[in-house]
């Protein structure tokens, strides 16, 4: 077990709606990151907060925002919700400076 | 553009022989290669993982191997056992980690008994 706890682990919805993920870090880990999952394209950075503020963006839709809250839980917010955005969403978070990278289970978004 | 580029796709071995999963990257700036494994239902779990200050990092049965100036990097894993079976991931990062790692497609490993 990782520590890192995301809910829900599974989340059905349809095409146009909107959905939130949430990411529990490690306990005393400041940063944290959202991954996208799928097939055709591995793993692709999405966001990374630190302490609450938005640090580095990756290949992150327009559709999709997050934000980092005081107790340091992350939620991922997806918007107009297309077939392609079908994947598995994995949070990760870490300690401050070089320390390793902990994913939670991941949760599995299906759009139909 | 893929910053991490990782082969075979997929590997077959039998028990007790030798994995060897290799990872090229593009970025000169990164500094921080770490290797993930994953399995059916989770997230990935941290193998092993190395700076480019050292050529070689063992832990185990499972060794790193880097190579700075063709910008290559393994991973062996010795003595393979059926357990071992799941996805493998190279990574890359800059500023040793503190940066959001980028990383390769992925090997699926079968270990056969």
């Amino acid at each position: 077990d990782s520590g890192v706890t995301q809910t829900p682990k599974h989340l059905i919805t349809a095409t146009g709606q909107r959905v939130t993920l949430r990411c529990s870090p490690r306990s005393g880990d400041l940063s944290v990151y959202w991954y996208q999952q799928s097939l055709d394209q591995g793993l692709q950075f999405l966001i990374q907060y630190y302490n609450g503020e938005e640090r580095a963006k990756g290949n992150i839709l327009e559709r999709f925002s997050a934000q980092q809250f005081p107790d340091l839980h992350s939620e991922l917010n997806l918007s107009s919700l297309e077939l392609g955005d079908s994947a598995l969403y994995f949070c990760a978070s870490s300690a401050q400076g070089n320390s390793p990278l902990h994913f939670g289970n991941g949760t599995r978004l299906t759009v139909t | 553009q893929q910053q991490v580029k990782q082969s075979p796709q997929s590997l077959i071995v039998q028990k007790g022989g030798i994995s060897i999963i290799n990872c090229a990257y593009e970025n000169t700036a990164f500094d921080y290669f770490p290797w993930y494994q994953q399995f059916p239902g989770k997230g990935p779990a941290l193998l092993i993982a190395i700076r480019p200050d050292v050529s070689e990092k063992k832990e185990g049965r499972f060794t790193i191997s880097f190579n700075k100036s063709a910008k290559q990097f393994s991973l062996h894993i010795m003595d393979s056992q059926p357990g071992d079976s799941a996805t493998y991931f190279c990574a890359a990062s800059r500023d040793t980690g503190r940066r959001a790692l980028t990383f390769g497609s992925g090997t699926r490993l079968q270990v056969q008994p």
